[in-house]
């Protein structure tokens, strides 16, 4: 079955930087654009980034635009997303989550990993 | 950006009734509109794509409708396992956007 692990949280000061990873298991990784959506202590979901199959697009949320970067390495079933110029409000759990259809720019979200924790405090 | 509002906030129900669940878009978004139910200290699950469509495994008291820019999420008689927070998004357009969700908490 789908497995989504991501790994790479925990505590930074602002203005750090941190690297998240998931790693995709029961899946063509390669065909499915991947996302990451994150959620803050008591709060709703927000859509952070995404990616397509073949990582030739990149989307991101204007709160994060220019400081995080999503990416994947298909061959290793993994996605990634670089943290720079972490501020307060980004502290959330952050999702990897896979799109439900292949090869397709427009999908629900069908598969979600258990989040990984990011507190950014001094 | 294209802004999502879910009505009301929280719903309080009695195990067996219906529920009904609003979202709103500020713009068409077509049928792109997922459902997403989320339990406390749990990942979202998926629940309705594309408007109406249930997903994988999910029980028929569920059903969604609507199209363009108002969307509902009804459940049919509510069960223990229903009492969650659901949230819509929508993805037609970039960026993806969420609602802010609904509480459905037993009455």
């Amino acid at each position: 079955q789908v497995q989504l692990v991501e790994s790479g949280g925990g505590v930074v000061q602002p203005g750090r930087s941190l690297r998240l990873s998931c790693a995709a298991s029961g899946i063509t990784f390669s065909i499915y654009d991947m996302y990451w959506v994150r959620q803050a202590p008591g709060k709703g979901l927000e859509w952070v980034a995404a990616i397509s199959h073949d990582g030739s697009n990149k989307y991101y949320a204007d709160s994060v635009k220019g400081r995080f970067t999503i990416s994947r390495d298909n061959s290793k079933k993994t996605l990634s997303l670089q943290m720079n110029s972490l501020r307060n409000e980004d502290s959330a759990v952050y999702y990897c989550a896979k799109a439900h259809v292949g090869y397709h720019d427009k999908s629900e979200l069908d598969s979600w990993g258990q989040g990984t924790l990011v507190t950014v405090s001094s | 950006e294209i802004v999502m509002t879910q009505s009301p906030a929280t719903l309080s129900v009695s195990p067996g009734e219906g529920a009904t669940l609003s979202c709103r878009a500020s713009q068409s978004v077509i049928s792109n509109l997922a459902w997403y139910q989320q339990k406390p200290g749990q990942a979202p699950r998926l629940l309705l794509y594309d408007a109406s469509t249930r997903a994988t495994g999910i029980p028929a008291r569920f059903s969604g409708s609507g199209s363009g820019t108002e969307f509902t999420l009804t459940i049919s008689s509510l069960q223990s396992e229903d009492f969650a927070v659901y949230y819509c998004q929508q993805y037609n357009n970039w960026p993806r956007t969420f609602g802010q969700g609904t509480k459905v908490e037993i009455k």
